[in-house]
């Protein structure tokens, strides 16, 4: 089974400011799928950003992108212009693209926006 | 659309007692997810139905049992409720040839 690593359990952010949560992972496939999802306090789980691994250029979702290094196995959500409503728990997800069904999550790391 | 939608949203359960936790959605998606999520230990996988009458075992499947009802339904039975089953469960569905799963929101069961 794949595994998922965000060795961060929580971080911290200014208002304003930029942060970057990382996420590696363990695969012998070439193609997959990579997403960020975002749970709030609500504990709804959001769809923040995804990245194919066959496309070399990083996802981007208006402050929300990714720096994915395939041959590092890397793949880390920036936030930019952090905003009060940016505070959550952020987790790490792989999908492969050949079998397909089974995505694989990580740890979570809780995210705190300070004013 | 209503999207995903679970029963109950909260439970509490005796050892030893059964219940079924429903979960349905209406975007006409082929494949639906059983998640469990634990403090530090993210999502992991309990079952999975890649379509209507198919189901498969995830990353922990012990102790639970599922049914595909329909293409709309994917149910998760506890026959017998143990304290390490206290979580909160997600149920997830993905349209075929998609890439991303839409989630429900959640049931938090705790067995006493």
């Amino acid at each position: 089974a794949q595994t998922v690593t965000q060795s961060q359990p929580e971080m911290s952010v200014q208002e304003a400011e930029t942060v970057t949560l990382s996420c590696t992972y363990d695969t012998s496939e070439s193609d997959y799928y990579l997403f960020w999802y975002k749970q709030p306090p609500s504990r709804q789980m959001i769809l923040v950003i995804r990245q194919e691994a066959y496309k070399q250029q990083n996802a981007t979702e208006n402050r929300f992108s990714v720096n994915f290094q395939k041959a590092a196995k890397s793949f880390s959500l920036k936030i930019s212009d952090s905003q009060l409503g940016d505070a959550a728990m952020y987790f790490c997800a792989y999908r492969s693209a050949g079998t397909g069904n089974q995505f694989y999550f990580g740890t979570g790391t809780s995210l705190t926006v300070i004013p | 659309n209503a999207g995903v939608t679970q029963t109950p949203k909260f439970q509490v359960l005796k050892t030893g007692q059964s219940m079924t936790l429903q979960c349905a959605q209406d975007m006409n998606h082929n494949s639906m997810y059983w998640y469990r999520q634990d403090p530090g230990m993210g999502l992991r996988l309990i079952y999975y139905s890649a379509s209507e009458g198919t189901t498969d075992k995830g990353e922990v499947p012990n102790g639970y049992n599922v049914s595909r009802l329909n293409k709309r339904e994917f149910s998760l039975r506890l026959e017998s409720a143990a304290p390490s089953q206290t979580s909160v469960y997600f149920c997830a569905s993905r349209r075929t040839g998609a890439y991303e799963q839409y989630f429900g929101p959640g049931t938090r069961l705790t067995v006493t």
